[in-house]
């Protein structure tokens, strides 16, 4: 089962805006990732925050994190047309013996030239 | 690019027969983890294989199984398919040490229609 879901399920935006999108999830965590997914092939990372932070930085991404309500969100800032792609937010298996991830629904980004 | 391959991309089966998937784990990692997304869904946890052995499985039945050799690569292997089996297959290493870690490496995939 996924772990949560992610909001919005899909967004439209025009070249040099800002897209943001919301991940929550259900159980504890260590960590949250986020992956980028070009036309259904393999995933990208794209940033990782442990629950001890609030907020990260990685060049035009912004992550951040509210472990109180279980939520995180993810924001590209002046998008270009190659973001077009899934987003997915993944957290760890807490508690557990692997380091399997476990996954949202994912946010489908256009990025319209 | 990861380093991480799987093949075949591409693969038409029907109801009832087996399928292998093969993943090539990036150089210095010795876990895999598979993952089955179906259309519009995040991955789904399968498995994971750590020095050869299964490390943990996710609530797929037992016609799903795997192996890990010892160079690190790695099978799964799916029998009497069903179509609800159809789905991208994604393979992603990472290392262990002490601890797993965390950021995992994907391949591009391995794309099952099962008819």
């Amino acid at each position: 089962s996924q772990q949560g879901e992610e909001d919005p399920q899909a967004l439209s935006i025009q070249e040099g805006e800002n897209a943001t999108m919301n991940c929550s999830y259900k159980t504890s965590i260590n960590n949250l990732q986020w992956y980028r997914q070009n036309s259904g092939r393999g995933l990208v990372h794209l940033i990782l925050i442990r629950s001890n932070e609030r907020e990260k930085h990685s060049g035009r991404l912004r992550v951040t994190l509210d472990t109180s309500k279980k939520s995180s969100s993810l924001l590209i800032t002046a998008s270009r047309a190659a973001d077009t792609a899934s987003y997915f937010c993944a957290t760890d298996d807490y508690g557990g013996a692997t380091n399997k991830l476990i996954f949202g629904t994912g946010t489908l980004l256009a990025v319209q030239p | 690019e990861t380093g991480v391959t799987q093949s075949p991309t591409h693969l038409i089966k029907t109801r009832g027969q087996q399928v292998t998937l093969r993943c090539s784990s990036q150089s210095g990692h010795n876990t895999v983890s598979w993952y089955q997304q179906a259309l519009g869904q995040g991955p789904q946890f399968i498995f994971q294989y750590y020095r050869e052995e299964e490390n943990g499985r996710g609530n797929f039945p037992p016609r799903f199984s795997g192996l890990q050799f010892p160079n690190y690569s790695s099978e799964l292997n799916v029998n009497a398919l069903e179509l609800d089996d159809s789905a991208l297959y994604l393979c992603a290493s990472s290392s262990a040490h002490e601890r797993p870690q965390e950021t995992q490496y994907f391949g591009p995939g391995t794309r099952l229609l099962v008819l």
